[in-house]
């Protein structure tokens, strides 16, 4: 079965301090994978698309890295406007419908 | 670019009664649409996806006759929740998507049925 995880579930963060969140996926055949950042009571908002393994994508503060079996979401330096939920999903060969994982709750404290 | 309104962003109504929820692309033409429904601290669940011009295919335990979707247009996707009733109060979101792979996603609607 197609599926995608997210970890950790929450990360609490202080203003400037860098770190990863991870997403791990076990689908047949990729097509693409994605990143969202969703906030209270709002739809999510596109971030990212990466298709190879090897892929990088830049966005002010937020970077996101492909490989084989996962992607990463690096956040260098985070400000507390970076605090959200962020998804990551996959979209397999031949689909329409993503994949979401649960999702990483990220607070940054000032 | 990849802007997508829902109308309204929050509903109540009494049990029993219906209520219609709009999602737009607002600059781009959509292939297909897709409705989500997210409950709190959860992430999206699709219930159904939708080609313009075609029945909408519903994901595995979605009652096809209380949540009626219409893709009439290649901008316009509504949800209908017929005959609602408390349980189906929730956060129901709706993405479109153009020739591109990527999904855009509307700012949601709150249904509350009383």
């Amino acid at each position: 079965e197609d599926q995608v995880t997210q970890s950790p579930e929450a990360l609490r963060l202080q203003e400037g301090e860098s770190s990863s969140l991870n997403c791990s996926y076990t689908v047949s055949g990729l097509r693409g994978l994605f990143w969202y950042r969703q906030d209270p009571g709002k739809g999510p908002e596109f971030l990212f698309t990466l298709y190879s393994a090897g892929e990088e994508k830049e966005k002010e503060r937020l970077k996101a890295t492909l490989t084989k079996k996962e992607s990463f979401l690096h956040i260098t330096a985070p400000k507390p406007e970076d605090s959200a939920t962020y998804l990551c999903a996959s979209l397999i060969q031949g689909a329409q419908k993503l994949v979401f994982g649960q999702g990483t709750r990220l607070t940054i404290n000032p | 670019g990849a802007v997508v309104s829902q109308h309204p962003s929050r509903v109540i109504c009494k049990s029993g009664t219906s209520v219609k929820i709009e999602c737009r692309s607002l600059d781009f033409q959509a292939t297909t649409m897709f409705w989500y429904r997210q409950f709190p601290k959860q992430s999206l669940m699709l219930m159904a996806t939708s080609n313009e011009g075609s029945k909408a295919t519903y994901e595995q335990g979605v009652e096809k006759d209380k949540f009626l979707i219409n893709h009439a247009s290649l901008t316009l996707s509504t949800l209908t929740v017929t005959s609602a009733h408390p349980e189906d109060s929730s956060f129901y979101i709706c993405s479109a998507r153009p020739l591109t792979d990527t999904q855009y996603f509307g700012p949601g609607t709150r249904l509350t049925v009383l």
